[in-house]
């Protein structure tokens, strides 16, 4: 299993729709969890951090994440041909001397005016 | 602003070659990574540092070394280059437990 995974798309949705994305960890000491977007030929921008159980909303994204379940996700609202990109799940995890930052492959987004 | 830099955008390069790639942040950031990116492949870590003279291995560190002299800057090393080494290049920081901040890339072509 891989430590960090994603659904690798592409994930298509119709402007103006919600777009759901997923991603799972597999190390339950993990306590900090990013969500980037990469457009095309650019480098990744974070959009979203969380790092307790529950939702956090910021503008039209919200992050929802499940430690239990081991599972955090990206809801976007009102999707825009403009949040077209690949977006990275990132998981860190404290170790002894440093914390272990892990991203997942990305899932790419196509929104569709 | 954080801000990330590095030295070249886009680099051509030999095969045998010694490849010096520099990334500097300026906000005082304890940690520093290096990536790269192939399409399908994701990110992947090559190296980070989470201190001045300290290292750490990535997943992929065969082929490249590491300088880390000062806090503000993180040196990427190919050796000796070699084409399979061809790639997007992102440098990182972030403060401790903290979301990272990526330099814009260098885009390295191996010839």
């Amino acid at each position: 299993q891989k430590e960090v995974e994603q659904n690798s798309g592409p994930l298509s949705v119709p402007e103006g729709a919600i777009a759901s994305l997923n991603c799972t960890y597999s190390d339950r000491g993990s306590q900090s969890f990013f969500w980037y977007r990469q457009y095309s030929g650019k480098s990744p921008e974070l959009i979203m951090s969380i790092y307790s159980n529950g939702d956090k909303e910021d503008g039209r994204f919200t992050a929802q994440l499940n430690k239990a379940s081991q599972y955090v996700s990206l809801l976007i609202r009102d999707s825009q041909p403009s949040d077209s990109a690949t977006y990275l799940c990132a998981v860190i995890t404290p170790k002894t001397s440093y914390d272990k930052v892990i991203f997942g492959p990305g899932t790419s987004l196509s929104v569709i005016p | 602003d954080v801000k990330v830099t590095q030295s070249s955008r886009y680099l051509v390069k030999r095969t045998g070659e010694k490849v010096f790639l520099e990334c500097v942040q300026d906000m005082d950031h304890e940690n520093m990574f290096w990536y790269r990116q192939d399409p399908g492949l994701g990110l992947r870590l090559i190296y980070f540092s989470y201190d001045v003279k300290m290292k750490e291995k990535g997943d992929i560190p065969e082929g490249y070394s590491v300088s880390r002299e000062k806090k503000e800057r993180f040196s990427l090393i190919l050796e000796s280059a070699s084409t399979n080494q061809t790639s997007m290049y992102l440098c990182a920081s972030s403060s401790d437990s903290a979301e990272q901040y990526f330099g814009p890339g260098t885009r390295l072509t191996v010839t």
